[in-house]
């Protein structure tokens, strides 16, 4: 099966500029995750949807942090205006919906998109 | 709340030698737990899981994982490394009694095999 793309690979921006990311998941997984992954560090979530709809974006920055998933499969990440400590890799996973809470379906992950704020 | 620690930044093991790679974890409830290794410029790659029932989940490339429950430990063995595991390796947790649905992942542990 062909697995989670994302694009692009790399970005390099200024600060205060905007930014967006794609992702397509796996055909027919209906959960789409956005992680953001500071060097030295594990990925942290910043928004989980079950088709097209939000499961949790509790830690989302709001104010510059944007995503949205139209129809269910596709999906954009978008900051504006990007700030220094935003440089990171923004990874796209997206699972099946298992049984119960579907907690328990591993994660499948794109290879990520480096952006790089001069 | 929900946690994870991988208490070595970095494992230092000869080619041959059996590998550990350490995890404790914190949930209110009962875990799920995860290993997920990446390599260089790449996304995590699935290696197993622990959902319940047997403690010692078996998974990908050879590795293994053992679920210590009084321990609240996760961690991942290999009976014989080879040089093509030196990656970064995480730990993820979620608590399967609560509706959060997030993975929390540990801060990594680099792994280097020596040839």
């Amino acid at each position: 099966e062909a697995g989670v793309a994302q694009s692009p690979r790399y970005k390099i921006i200024e600060k205060r500029q905007s930014v967006a990311f794609w992702c397509n998941p796996i055909s027919g997984h209906a959960t789409l995750y956005w992680y953001q992954q500071i060097l030295g560090q594990g990925p942290k979530l910043l928004i989980q949807f079950q088709n097209n709809g939000v499961v949790d974006d509790s830690q989302l920055p709001k104010d510059r942090f944007s995503a949205e998933r139209l129809k269910g499969v596709d999906s954009t990440l978008k900051i504006q205006p990007a700030k220094l400590e935003d440089s990171a890799v923004y990874l796209c996973a997206s699972s099946s919906t298992g049984t119960g809470a579907g907690g328990n379906q591993p994660q499948h992950f794109g290879d990520g998109t480096r952006l790089s704020i001069l | 709340a929900q946690s994870v620690a991988q208490p070595e930044d970095q494992v230092n093991v000869a080619e041959g030698n059996p590998l550990t790679v350490k995890c404790t974890y914190s949930v209110s409830g009962n875990p799920y737990l995860f290993w997920y290794v990446q390599y260089p410029n790449r996304g995590l790659q699935f290696l197993l899981k622990y959902i319940t029932g047997d403690n010692l989940v078996k998974g990908s490339y050879g590795f293994e994982a053992e679920f210590n429950k009084s321990q609240t430990s996760f961690h991942l063995k290999k009976p014989s490394a080879l040089v093509s595991d030196s990656a970064l390796y995480f730990c993820a947790v979620r608590d399967r009694d609560t509706g959060r649905r997030a993975l929390t992942f540990g801060s990594g542990t680099r792994l280097q095999v020596q040839p």
